[in-house]
């Protein structure tokens, strides 16, 4: 599995938008980028992914590089809750679907 | 609540004792996983099965570690003889095939687990 590079620890303002970023320099064809998130004392939490065209939910935005070597997360308007672990995953969409975490990027969000 | 569930919460056992845990997905996926998290790591995978087939073992999976999915619905993970090694969240998350292809998983809330 490709591996991803995170930052370890993030700081943004309440309301602001808060970007994530993630290195992914040997990524796959086939494989996705797969965004987490976990906050404290409960289990991941799936937010967004996607190949190659940049991608948008109720959540967050996902800004892929043309050479999807890296890779971005918006939260737009972040707010006290967002404070999480935030887990950068590739992985193969079909197939083995097994994900491999790192230590992620601690996101803290100061009112 | 139709999340993914699991039981106990907490577990504290002396060394050497066999634990087993439950984990029940969100029905109708078909797909589950466990994973196991220790302090300041992100989880780890240790095996997943497609209804009640295994389908991969991680070598993190030592011969303590058995699991089971015996009519492809809820699932237990058994650890016989722990180790202080073994203390650790272990995750358990399901999934199924979305309309756009993929395998977003769910996660529970985790059995965390403490060997004395």
């Amino acid at each position: 599995d490709a591996k991803t590079t995170q930052p370890p620890s993030m700081d943004c303002a309440e309301g602001r938008a808060a970007n994530l970023p993630c290195n992914h320099s040997t990524i796959s064809g086939n494989e996705y980028v797969y965004w987490y998130r976990q906050i404290h004392s409960q289990g991941p939490q799936y937010i967004i992914h996607g190949l190659k065209n940049n991608e948008t939910n109720e959540m967050a935005s996902l800004i892929i590089t043309e050479d999807r070597k890296s890779s971005t997360l918006i939260l737009p308007h972040a707010t006290l809750r967002d404070t999480a672990v935030y887990y950068c995953i590739v992985s193969p969409n079909f197939g083995n679907e097994k994900l491999t975490f790192g230590t992620g990027t601690r996101l803290t969000i100061i009112p | 609540d139709t999340g993914v569930s699991q039981d106990p919460r907490h577990k504290i056992t002396k060394r050497g004792q066999n634990v087993t845990f439950r984990c029940d997905p969100i029905s109708e996926h078909n797909r589950l996983y466990w994973y196991r998290q220790t302090l300041g790591q992100g989880p780890e995978f240790l095996t997943y099965f497609q209804n009640e087939a295994q389908l991969e073992k991680s070598r993190l999976l030592s011969d303590r570690f058995s699991a089971e999915r015996p009519k492809g619905s809820f699932s237990t993970l058994e650890i016989q003889r722990t180790e202080q090694g073994d203390s650790a969240m272990y995750l358990c998350a399901s999934s199924f095939l979305s309309s756009l292809g993929s395998y977003e998983q769910y996660f529970g809330p985790g059995t965390r687990l403490t060997v004395t």
